[in-house]
């Protein structure tokens, strides 16, 4: 089945303790993103990356990393995670670089930094 | 540069009654259009999209939408709605040649007995 993975759907850590949420793709897509969705405000992009080894600043990337070294992972970085990056993160991807062919998204990961 | 501006961020329709979704886009080139739905602890799923071509767009689960340049909208409809399209819905556009990906702020739609 064609999908996107993400891991751990929920996670709850203490503010500073490093993670990584994991990201993986079954559908040999170029092009992977990353967005947080907070009440009100949609969605926002953090990262986005093209193809392996490249990859570049959404509208809101402070606080993240991202690494993209094979296709189909783009794990989600969070070196001193604080209080305000506690939402919902959606890992999505797509067959084209220029995104016309709209997304597939995983089914998230909830997060809470305390 | 792209935006994306949807109308009411709550909707409420009785069961069998029309369902409209408003969206309008900024787009300083030809636009590409998405309407995605979210169902509760779910991701998004798209629903339809426009690229180029017939301006009205058919979905799944019965939705279609009509993109009008002059009027800079893409707007979501369902004939009848169905208790089973309680979910929220998100409007996006994004621009050929480039990698921006802008989401409305979604629309949470409510389905009466």
């Amino acid at each position: 089945e064609a999908q996107v993975t993400q891991n751990p759907r929920y996670l709850i850590t203490v503010t500073g303790k490093k993670l990584t949420v994991t990201c993986s793709q079954n559908m040999n897509h170029e092009y992977m993103s990353w967005y947080r969705q907070d009440p009100g405000l949609g969605l926002r992009q953090i990262y986005y990356s093209m193809n392996v080894e490249v990859t570049d600043k959404g509208d809101v990337p402070e606080g993240y990393k991202v690494s993209r070294k094979e296709k189909r992972n783009f794990p989600l970085i969070l070196e001193s995670p604080s209080p305000n990056q506690t939402s919902l993160y959606f890992c999505a991807s797509s067959q084209s670089s220029g995104v016309n062919y709209g997304y597939t998204f995983g089914s998230g990961t909830r997060l809470t930094v305390v | 540069a792209q935006s994306v501006t949807q109308l009411g961020s709550h909707v409420s329709v009785s069961e069998g009654a029309l369902v409209l979704l408003r969206c309008n886009y900024s787009s300083s080139v030809p636009p590409y259009l998405f309407w995605y739905v979210q169902y509760p602890n779910q991701g998004l799923q798209l629903l339809l999209k426009y690229t180029t071509g017939a301006t009205l767009v058919k979905g799944i689960n019965g939705f279609e939408a009509e993109f009008k340049k002059s009027e800079t909208s893409f707007h979501l409809t369902k004939p009848s709605a169905h208790m089973s399209d309680a979910a929220e819905y998100f409007c996006a556009v994004s621009a050929s040649g480039t990698y921006k990906y802008i989401f409305g702020t979604g629309t949470r739609l409510k389905v009466l007995a």
